[in-house]
């Protein structure tokens, strides 16, 4: 299997540009995972979807921010209007709850930076 | 608030010493993970614990999990410089159900000199 596929793998942009993040998880898996990981505050989850429907969306920052997952293999994250303190590494994570200890398997992540 | 506390936050060390990172909450959890982190790359599951008092190895790293479920830590010996690198801990909240949701602490940056 190929892994957590993530794209791009960097972006840079201008502040106000809508910006589009995409992953693919790994086949099978049932759950996807938004991350944001920062110096300041960490890793942060962002929203997360369970068989393609978002579960839990409070930590979305603020309505620029929008997540969708259309199939079980593709989802998006976008930022309209990114803003500079949206520079940040955005991971995918995807896992399959068997047993209930899931394992989050983890893309290379997207670095972006909004000049 | 972070719900897992890590600490410490950052560690430089020479290889050949011994480390233990700790990662504390007020809260229950029903299992917890360790991950590592590379630079430029997403973190890896290195340990699932879910017994109060459970003690894992994985060669010369040991992971223990709290009597209460509230706490854990890891345990280094002999570091090299190929365990460089972010440790995560990662919980599943006691209660929570199957969410599949995980907390995670902040971290700890761990540097091995030669």
């Amino acid at each position: 299997d190929a892994g957590v596929i993530q794209s791009p793998r960097h972006e840079v942009t201008e502040m106000g540009q809508e910006v589009t993040l995409r992953c693919k998880p790994i086949s099978g898996h049932d759950y996807l995972f938004w991350y944001r990981q920062t110096m300041m505050r960490g890793l942060e989850l962002l929203i997360y979807f369970n068989n393609n429907v978002p579960i839990d969306d409070s930590g979305m920052p603020e309505d620029r921010f929008s997540a969708k997952m259309p199939n079980a293999s593709f989802s998006t994250l976008k930022i309209q209007p990114s803003e500079p303190r949206d520079s940040a590494v955005y991971f995918c994570a995807s896992s399959h709850l068997a047993g209930g200890y899931n394992e989050q398997f983890f893309g290379p992540g997207t670095r972006l930076t909004v000049l | 608030t972070q719900l897992l506390e890590q600490s410490p936050q950052f560690l430089s060390i020479q290889e050949g010493e011994n480390l233990t990172v700790y990662c504390n909450s007020s809260s229950v959890f029903s299992s917890l993970q360790w991950y590592r982190q590379e630079p430029g790359e997403g973190p890896v599951l290195l340990v699932t614990v879910v017994t109060g008092g459970e003690v894992k190895k994985l060669k010369r790293l040991t992971f223990q999990f709290g009597d209460a479920r509230k706490d854990s830590s890891l345990h280094i010996t002999a570091a090299q410089p190929g365990d460089t690198g972010l440790y995560l801990c990662a919980g599943r909240l006691f209660g929570s159900g199957n969410t599949g949701k995980l907390i995670f602490g902040q971290g700890t940056t761990l540097q091995v000199k030669p």
